[in-house]
């Protein structure tokens, strides 16, 4: 069976911190990991990781994948109160057809 | 954001009786999929389409049927609602890579 594990499953930091947020995996026909962030809604995409070693940055996020070692991270700099969210972790077999493989988040909390 | 709309968003329903679930796409994207959302699970899948009228089960499909007779539209039906089926359920669609887009939900409660 599929799993996916994130840590921590929440996290309160102040405002203007870095934080990194864990992601191991195993599953089946690997062929992506992405990221997503869900504040109160739907989630919204932020990266998806298929080579390993290779970062990924936008802003102020970034990620990086280990398919060695089977886990992910993802790192938020400079945290600001609208990073504030649920930050969500999903594998994917290869191919789009069959659906994704969700770990249960991380809370992430940012205090003024 | 991706096209996606979900109907209804909210929907109040007795146990037993039949519930259908509407996901409608603009973005000509061929895959689909229905999740659920609960506290202390996650998103799991429960049903996906990879084309017109090619559908598969996902994780939690007991239940559940799904039908897609057009490229836009994916629709989820519970034969016979369940509290157990109290959940948010969200669509979601994507083109070739596993990049997901989701859709804004639907907040199911059987009573």
């Amino acid at each position: 069976e599929d799993k996916v594990v994130q840590s921590p499953l929440s996290l309160v930091v102040h405002e203007g911190d870095t934080v990194t947020l864990n992601c191991s995996y195993e599953v089946t026909n690997f062929r992506s990991l992405l990221w997503y962030k869900q504040e109160k809604k739907a989630p919204t995409f932020l990266f998806m990781l298929t080579s390993s070693g290779i970062e990924k940055k936008s802003g102020r996020l970034s990620s990086i994948l280990d398919k060695k070692e089977l886990f992910s991270i993802l790192n938020i700099t400079a945290t600001q109160t609208g990073d504030s969210a649920v930050y969500l972790c999903a594998v994917g077999p290869g191919g789009g057809a069959d659906g994704l493989t969700f770990g249960k988040g991380t809370h992430l909390i940012i205090q003024p | 954001d991706a096209g996606i709309t979900q109907s209804p968003r909210h929907k109040v329903t007795e146990t037993g009786t039949p519930v259908t679930l509407r996901c409608h796409q603009t973005e000509n994207h061929r895959y689909m999929y229905w999740y659920r959302q609960d506290p202390g699970h996650g998103l799991r899948l429960i049903h996906y389409s990879y084309g017109v009228k090619d559908t598969d089960k996902g994780e939690v499909s007991d239940g559940y049927s799904v039908s897609r007779s057009k490229t836009e539209d994916f629709l989820l039906t519970l034969e016979s609602a369940t509290s157990s089926q109290t959940s948010v359920y969200f669509c979601a669609i994507s083109e070739f890579q596993n990049e997901q887009y989701f859709g804004p939900g639907t907040r199911l409660t059987v009573t």
